[in-house]
C-alpha cells in the first residue's frame, strides 16, 4: 500500500524559507502528479501546487512568486520550498497524489506536518 | 480563481438521518467536482469524484450529484463515523476548496 510521509522543520522564522520533503513509500513516484496542500489550524484547505514525475510544475497564482516544488525520482521524493514566510504561512502541510478519474482528484494523502512561523 | 461556497457551514443531525450538503461554484465547472471527508487530526479522504462517482471502498450511503455550478453531497443514513467536516473541491481550473461543512451530532 502506497504511503506518503512529510518531513521537515516544524518551526521557521519569519522572512526565512521553509523546506519540506514528501517521501513515497511502497510505490513508485513515476507516472503520477504530486501536490502540496496546506491547512491553517482550524481553517480550510489551500492547494499550493503540483509537480509531475517528469518535472513539469504548476503553482497557485496566489503563492507562485514564493513557491518552488521539485522532484527527485531516484529517492522517490518531492519537495516544497516557500520563501519569505510570515505568520500567515503557519499551517498543516500535506503532500498528496493527484490522479485523473474523469476529473483531477487527490486520492492519497500524507498525515500532514505542522509548520509554525514564529521568531 | 473559481470560488466554491458550501452550505450550511455547520449542521447538527442524528444517527439515521438523511443529510444533504450543497456546494456552489462561482462559474460553471461541468462535473469537475470532488468531495472529501476530514476527521480531526487526520488528512482529508476522497469520497466522491467527478460529481457523482463513488470512490472505491466508500460506503454506498454516500452519493453526489449536480453539474455546472450546483452540487450536492448526500448521506442517506448517518452513521456515527460520518460525523466529520466535508469539503468540496473543483478541478476545472486551479484547484480550490469550499470552506467546509462541519457535521455534528445532535
Amino acid at each position: 500500500q502506497v504511503q506518503l510521509q512529510e518531513s521537515g522543520p516544524g518551526l521557521v522564522k519569519p522572512s526565512e524559507t521553509m523546506s519540506l520533503t514528501c517521501t513515497v513509500f511502497d510505490g513508485s513516484i513515476g507516472s503520477y502528479y504530486w501536490s502540496w496542500i496546506r491547512q491553517p489550524p482550524g481553517k480550510g484547505l489551500e492547494w499550493i501546487g503540483y509537480i509531475s514525475y517528469s518535472g513539469s510544475s504548476n503553482y497557485n497564482p496566489s503563492l507562485k512568486s514564493r513557491v518552488t516544488i521539485s522532484i527527485d525520482t531516484s529517492k522517490n521524493q518531492f519537495s516544497l520550498k516557500l520563501s519569505s514566510v510570515t505568520a500567515a504561512d503557519t499551517a498543516i502541510y500535506y503532500c498528496a497524489r493527484r490522479i485523473t478519474l474523469g476529473s483531477y482528484l487527490f486520492d492519497l494523502w500524507g498525515r500532514g506536518t505542522l509548520v509554525t512561523v514564529s521568531s | 480563481d473559481i470560488q466554491m461556497t458550501q452550505s450550511p457551514s455547520s449542521l447538527s443531525a442524528s444517527v439515521g438521518d438523511r443529510v444533504t450538503i450543497t456546494c456552489r461554484a462561482s462559474q460553471t465547472i461541468s462535473s469537475n467536482l470532488n468531495w472529501y471527508q476530514q476527521k480531526p487530526g487526520k488528512a482529508p479522504k476522497i469520497l466522491i469524484y467527478a460529481a457523482s462517482s463513488l470512490q472505491s471502498g466508500v460506503p454506498l450511503r454516500f452519493s453526489g450529484g449536480g453539474s455546472g455550478t450546483d452540487f450536492t453531497l448526500t448521506i442517506s443514513s448517518l452513521q456515527p463515523e460520518d460525523f466529520a467536516t466535508y469539503y468540496c473541491q473543483q478541478s476545472f481550473s486551479t484547484p480550490t476548496f469550499g470552506q467546509g461543512t462541519k457535521l455534528e451530532i445532535k
